[in-house]
């Protein structure tokens, strides 16, 4: 049970936009604390995709972007494309955890 | 370039020890914290510790902690993870990655995965 609450899939089909959702609580998200997002295309390294709610990393197209209010963040990709298709997480921060950063679950992101 | 290069990765018996390290490049090593981040078969990313610039701050998610210590060698930019008393459920790629920005650390660089597999 993963302390980020994600959707486990997601569909699109090409040139559509979808989101995905990232629930946290208060002392999370909720607290104030940014959230990253990563992109993982299968068979591959984590890859850094949204950092600070909204700031891309070089070479991260603006198709994607990122979003935060009260105890959650959502991830939106617009003009979707088939190289798309991956496994998304979002991550913050939780204070009752010392330490601790989390993960959520990870979202499946197929293009039909 | 900028690199993060992991190693040690085996297969163990539970209850058993291992080294991982990870060594950076083409970066100044000594300015950043870094976090080991391990992904179970087919399962999620799990944060597993943290260790900060100097090395005199360390953390722990409760799922390791007591039974795995991180430290660092700055003259030799290295990065490790002694993982003892370990379980099945430890099996999983730990990959090594760098920090940037505090509390919520954002993993800007990865390494590629070392792979523990822990059996009985």
């Amino acid at each position: 049970q993963s302390v980020l609450t994600q959707p486990p899939s997601v569909s699109g089909a090409p040139g559509q936009r979808v989101t995905i959702s990232c629930t946290g609580t208060s002392s999370n998200i909720g607290a104030g604390y940014d959230v990253h997002w990563y992109q993982q295309l299968p068979g591959t390294v984590p890859k850094l995709l949204i950092y600070g709610q909204n700031k891309r990393p070089s070479g991260v197209p603006d198709r994607f972007s990122g979003s935060k209010s009260a105890t959650s963040a959502s991830l939106a990709i617009t003009g979707l494309r088939a190289e798309d298709e991956a496994d998304y997480y979002c991550q913050s921060y939780d204070n009752n955890l010392s330490g601790s950063q989390v993960f959520g679950g990870g979202t499946k992101l197929t293009v039909l | 370039e900028v690199q993060l290069l992991e190693s040690g990765g085996a297969l163990v018996q539970p209850g058993g020890s291992l080294r991982l390290s990870c060594a950076a490049s083409g970066f100044m090593f000594s300015t950043y914290a870094m976090s080991w981040v391990r992904q179970a078969p087919g399962k999620g990313l799990e944060w597993v510790s943290a260790i900060g610039d100097s090395g005199a701050n360390r953390y722990y998610a409760d799922s390791v902690r007591g039974r795995f210590t991180v430290s660092r060698d700055n003259s030799e930019n290295t990065l490790y993870l002694q993982m003892n008393s370990l379980r099945v459920e430890d099996t999983a790629i730990y990959y090594c990655a760098r920090e940037e920005g505090a509390p919520v650390a954002a993993f800007h660089v990865w390494g590629q995965g070392t792979m523990v597999t822990v059996f009985s």
